[in-house]
């Protein structure tokens, strides 16, 4: 079956910081990746949408200078939390999906960040 | 709007049949999805639905009825690991997933 990967699996960084997840798709092109949060004990909450060599379609309320988004490859997409607070502190789960339309979209293990 | 209806918490007793309902209403529809997630994981595929009808897939069957907005998910012969949540997403029109918030489903000895 396909599998995405992520990385780090969990990361703990200082306010003010900046952290890197990387989401990859390890044995199909991927041309739309998701990037989702979730808060503990809630449902998973979009936040955005990017495909391959354009820019990321941000949901209402998320901040696109704050999370930076970058989909350089059809196998590889990096989500960047930029001057990080204690209230990104959440779950980031990113996944992919081979078609740009309907199709099972494959989940990554999730990125636990915490920001002391 | 969009919107994905689903019961918060669901208890039921290993051995057993369970199911989990789901109502949903979103601008056009291409299918409906049913997700597992343990606590502190990533969601796993367990069905796509697109036309009307039961799907099994070994102890889980997801239903789907178009014209009523309206999907089950089916679990039998419970088994303590299938304590989890349960997310059911309808795509909409542009494939977009509109997810629900999940059904957290407690399985007691």
């Amino acid at each position: 079956g396909a599998v995405v990967s992520q990385h780090p699996s969990w990361v703990i960084c200082k306010s003010g910081t900046s952290v890197k997840i990387e989401c990859r798709s390890l044995d199909f092109q991927a041309t739309t990746m998701f990037w989702y949060r979730q808060f503990p004990k809630q449902s998973l909450m979009l936040m955005a949408t990017s495909n391959e060599g354009s820019k990321a379609t941000y949901e209402q309320g998320v901040e696109k200078d704050k999370f930076l988004i970058n989909h350089a490859s059809l196998t590889l997409s990096t989500l960047t939390v930029t001057s990080a607070h204690p209230e990104d502190s959440s779950f980031y789960i990113c996944s992919a999906r081979e078609s740009p339309e309907v199709g099972e979209q494959y989940f990554g293990p999730g990125t636990r960040l915490t920001v002391t | 709007g969009q919107n994905i209806d689903q019961p918060t918490e669901m208890t039921a007793t290993e051995g057993a049949i369970v199911q989990i309902n789901c109502t949903y209403q979103t601008s056009g529809f291409n299918g409906l999805f049913w997700y597992q997630q343990h606590a502190g994981e990533a969601p796993t595929f367990l069905s796509y639905n697109v036309l009307d009808g039961l799907e099994e897939k070994g102890r889980f069957s997801s239903f789907l009825s178009r014209s009523k907005g309206y999907s089950y998910l089916l679990l039998k012969e419970l088994q303590m690991k299938d304590s989890a949540s349960y997310l059911c997403a309808g795509v909409d029109s542009n494939y977009q997933l509109i997810w629900g918030a999940g059904t957290k489903l407690i399985i007691k000895p």
